[in-house]
């Protein structure tokens, strides 16, 4: 019930490309859901973050689409850069609860 | 910077010794969140401290961990007896509540390697 599972586990996309990574969970009471960014040797970042009232969020080149009905979210980052190679989770959370992360992708963008 | 100090940043311990590691908030934060994150895993959540108080521990604290956050500031996270399970990087976070989502900022953590 608290799973988020992730999918691809890795991904490796050319120069310019979309890399869409997918988030599936089952708690329908959960009500945040955060994508962090993780540098070998860092912590994850905060990257960017969806409430279900809405079905897609977009900042700059990263977009989340949300789908309520299929439990489902996603992660497309637009026009890939070699810079954001690094290895991205999905999480989510009931309100002012702790997250749940999913197992990670590890992208890597070819140049 | 992310505002979460964490020390050591790489602890290589033999099987059976003790260690600690510490978190500083930079700033003042009610909220922190130790998680544990193996190779190839997301961060896998073990405890949470609301100021001083420890208010939620996940089954994957055994009795060999203990963490405390005694004046609501800083935190340490002690690992007894190690075994080589417990080699993983071990990540503090703050919590900051934003319209009523919890946004974590992590630390860079501390790499434990239990030989």
């Amino acid at each position: 019930q608290q799973q988020v599972k992730q999918s691809p586990q890795s991904l490796i996309v050319q120069k310019g490309g979309i890399s869409i990574i997918n988030c599936a969970y089952e708690n329908t009471a959960f009500d945040y859901f955060p994508w962090y960014q993780q540098f070998p040797g860092k912590g994850p970042a905060l990257l960017i973050a969806i409430r279900p009232d809405v079905s897609e969020k977009k900042e700059g080149r990263f977009t989340i689409s949300f789908n309520k009905s299929a439990k489902q979210f996603s992660l497309h980052i637009m026009d890939s850069q070699p810079g954001d190679s690094a290895t991205y989770f999905c999480a989510a959370s009931t309100s002012g609860s702790r997250l749940t992360f999913g197992e990670g992708t590890q992208l890597t963008v070819n140049p | 910077d992310t505002g979460v100090s964490q020390d050591p940043r790489h602890k290589i311990t033999k099987r059976g010794q003790n260690v600690t590691f510490r978190c500083d908030p930079i700033s003042e934060h009610n909220r922190l969140y130790w998680y544990r994150q193996t190779l190839g895993q997301g961060p896998e959540f073990l405890t949470y401290f609301q100021n001083e108080a420890q208010l939620e521990k996940s089954r994957l604290l055994s009795d060999r961990f203990s963490a405390e956050r005694p004046k609501g500031s800083f935190s340490t996270l002690e690992i007894q007896r190690t075994e080589q399970g417990d080699s993983a990087m071990y990540l503090c976070a703050l919590s900051l509540s934003v319209s009523g989502a919890n946004v974590l900022t992590f630390g860079a953590g501390s790499r434990l390697t239990v030989l």
